[in-house]
């Protein structure tokens, strides 16, 4: 079973930023926060993974707080082809990956 | 899709028939792996290989088998043990075991069988 706890569904506004909640409370110290994104009837593209510290690239960023026992995934300005399945997955890296449901993020004009 | 070629993207077969369907990676990547996705569900995984001539099963392997005979290449066929083979196909691959830089998946070929 996935280790994560990730909301079912989400709206966003158009240009308003997307705050993606996970809960991973029994997480490990040597496991990474891995978030991926998957478009309909596409296959899952990865976004941004971190240990402990906040991370930050061109798609997203991600906020993990201080317990890592939570994070959360920011798309500062959120488009209509932000509108996707995430991903929120734990994982030392050494094994496959597992996914959950995810949560829909629909994009609104 | 960065290197992850899954094909064909759409595949038809009649009951009773197995499928073999092809997944082959020019990112250097020494492992890879096979996951079925059905309508509004995660992904689950058939089976990985971290390295050629070996691989283990995942939580799903049931009705299926691969072969890894070159670092490339991982195909997956479908036989007719599998109960309900129609479903979504992804294959992914990575850096392996030790490595945490993730996944990289193809675009998926999803199967039809009636």
């Amino acid at each position: 079973d996935a280790k994560t706890t990730q909301p079912t569904s989400m709206d966003c506004a158009e240009g308003r930023a997307a705050n993606l909640p996970c809960n991973h409370s029994t997480i490990s110290g040597n496991e990474y926060v891995y978030w991926y994104r998957q478009i309909h009837s596409q296959g899952p593209q990865y976004i941004i993974h971190g240990l402990k510290n906040n991370e930050t690239n061109e798609m997203a960023s991600l906020i993990i707080t201080e317990d890592r026992k939570s994070s959360t995934l920011i798309l500062p300005h959120a488009t209509l082809r932000d509108t996707a399945v995430y991903y929120c997955i734990v994982s030392s890296g050494n094994t496959p990956l597992v996914f959950g449901k995810g949560t829909r993020l629909s994009v609104i004009a | 899709d960065g290197g992850i070629t899954q094909s064909p993207k759409y595949l038809f077969r009649k009951e009773g028939q197995n499928v073999t369907l092809s997944c082959e990676q020019n990112l250097n990547h020494d492992a890879m792996y096979w996951y079925r996705q059905d309508p509004g569900q995660g992904l689950r995984l058939i089976y990985y290989s971290q390295i050629v001539n070996d691989f283990q099963k995942g939580d799903i392997a049931e009705g299926y088998s691969v072969s890894r005979e070159k670092k490339e290449s991982f195909p997956l066929t479908v036989t007719s043990a599998q109960k309900n083979p129609t479903a979504f196909y992804l294959c992914a691959s990575s850096f392996g075991t030790q490595d945490t830089r993730g996944q990289y998946f193809g675009p998926g070929t999803r199967l039809t069988v009636t």
